[in-house]
């Protein structure tokens, strides 16, 4: 079966580092998409990686590693803002999207 | 530039009512999907269109129907509203069906059935 795995929920300090992890089992893959999801509102894209290595885009960077099945997104010097949940999904064989259960991150003053 | 419309916000059903969720997209997208969002699980595929007059079916199809008359339009029609569809229901739609695309989600529907 297709599986992802992230923590259920992280917490964190205003102006700290968080690494979100996301760990999949797929048939087939064709990329990792990272969603943020504030409380009560849509999903919104945050970042795309279909090859190796780190993307950095501002405050958050995400890496990924197809040998491992693993991705992480980092966030820096985090702000109150930024407590939401954090959605992995992974792009299967088919092109079919296959969603995370997502990452709950709080953020405290 | 509006993006991704789904009305209504909020909805209250009781069992074997039928109702229609709308989702329309001013993007000219080709992709449209619905998705239902439960606790303590990812987000769940029920139907998806590539382009008017496709549609088909996601992992959690039964219980639901799409039609996709025109491309900026695509409503999910619950036929007879049973508890186990009380959720948050997400309209989604992407420039291509083509590989892998950014998704535009709409605002939500959050729908109670008793």
């Amino acid at each position: 079966g297709q599986n992802i795995d992230q923590p259920t929920e992280m917490t964190a300090t205003e102006g700290a580092i968080v690494q979100i992890n996301c760990t999949y089992q797929t048939s087939g893959f064709n990329g990792l998409f990272w969603y943020q999801q504030h409380a009560g509102e849509a999903p919104t894209f945050l970042s795309y990686n279909v090859l190796d290595g780190l993307e950095e885009k501002g405050r958050f960077s995400s890496f990924l590693s197809r040998s491992k099945g693993y991705s992480y997104l980092l966030l820096k010097e985090l702000q109150m803002k930024d407590s939401a949940s954090y959605l992995c999904a992974v792009v299967d064989s088919n092109y079919q999207l296959i969603w995370g259960a997502g990452t709950k991150l709080i953020i405290k003053p | 530039n509006a993006g991704v419309t789904q009305t209504p916000k909020f909805q209250v059903l009781k069992t074997g009512q039928s109702m229609t969720l709308q989702c329309a997209q001013d993007m000219n997208h080709e992709y449209m999907s619905w998705y239902r969002q439960d606790p303590g699980m990812g987000l769940r595929l029920i139907h998806y269109s590539v382009g008017a007059g496709i549609t088909d079916q996601g992992e959690v199809p039964n219980g639901y129907n799409v039609s996709r008359s025109t491309t900026e339009d695509f409503p999910l029609r619950l036929l007879s509203a049973a508890p186990s569809q009380t959720s948050v229901y997400f309209c989604a739609s992407s420039y291509s069906a083509a590989g892998a695309n950014v998704l535009t989600f709409g605002a939500g529907s959050r729908l109670t059935v008793l």
